[in-house]
């Protein structure tokens, strides 16, 4: 079945650029049916969605998190990135994959999660 | 942004009871919204979507109801495997928005 994991450095320091990148095995990325988005939990805390994009491009980013949102896709190794620039101690949170669909956005499935701190 | 509304934030309850958790949008959303359970140190599993469809392999226990801005998600008869939070996510209109979550606990 279809399996996404995130991977990336667990430790940011504040001011740089937090970088991930979530691999998608046992189906294609380039499915015409999904986006594939971003979600992220800051410890003991709730859910926010970052931002998703499609196959052939496209992102779209939460408006809350302004322009330090960049997500990308690279269908040659079925993988989509996320990157968040100038970080502070407020982005701290672990952070998911997971597919969502193109008209039915809802998330399904979800990556394992990866604790993002941002910390000198 | 769209604003939803989860409550109780927690609850405190014991197995074989009835739990409903409500979620109110802050505008309609028509049904667009989709329930989650998460437990701790693990990503949420889609439970509902559609407001009242089940999510293949979810058991028959949960339920879901509502249109509109008022939504409800029932466990009929709660199951140790239950305690959890849940979120509800509207995907109406972007950007796609959670609710604060309702923690489940044993009473």
């Amino acid at each position: 079945q279809l399996q996404l994991q995130e991977s990336g450095p667990g430790l940011v320091k504040p001011s740089e650029t937090l970088s991930l990148t979530c691999t998608v095995s046992g189906g294609s990325i380039s499915s015409s049916s999904y986006y594939w988005g971003w979600i992220r939990q800051p410890p003991g805390k709730g859910l926010e969605w970052i931002g998703n994009i499609y196959y052939g491009g496209s992102p779209y980013s939460n408006p809350s998190l302004k322009s330090r949102v960049t997500i990308s896709v690279d269908t040659s190794k079925n993988q989509f990135s996320l990157k968040l620039s100038s970080v502070t101690a407020a982005d701290t949170a672990v952070y998911y994959c997971a597919r969502q669909g193109f008209l039915e956005r809802w998330f399904d499935p979800w990556g394992q999660g990866t604790l993002v701190t941002v910390s000198s | 942004a769209i604003q939803l509304t989860q409550s109780p934030s927690s609850l405190s309850t014991s197995v074989g009871d009835r739990v409903t958790i409500t979620c109110r949008a802050s505008q309609g959303i028509s049904s667009a919204l989709a329930w989650y359970q998460q437990k701790p140190g693990k990503a949420p599993k889609l439970l509902i979507y559609d407001a009242s469809s089940l999510e293949s392999g979810v058991p028959s226990r949960f339920s879901g109801s509502g249109s509109g801005t008022d939504f409800t998600l029932t466990i009929s008869s709660l199951q140790p495997e239950d305690f959890a939070t849940y979120y509800c996510q509207q995907f109406n209109s972007y950007p796609l928005t959670f609710g604060g979550g309702t923690k489940v606990e044993i009473k």
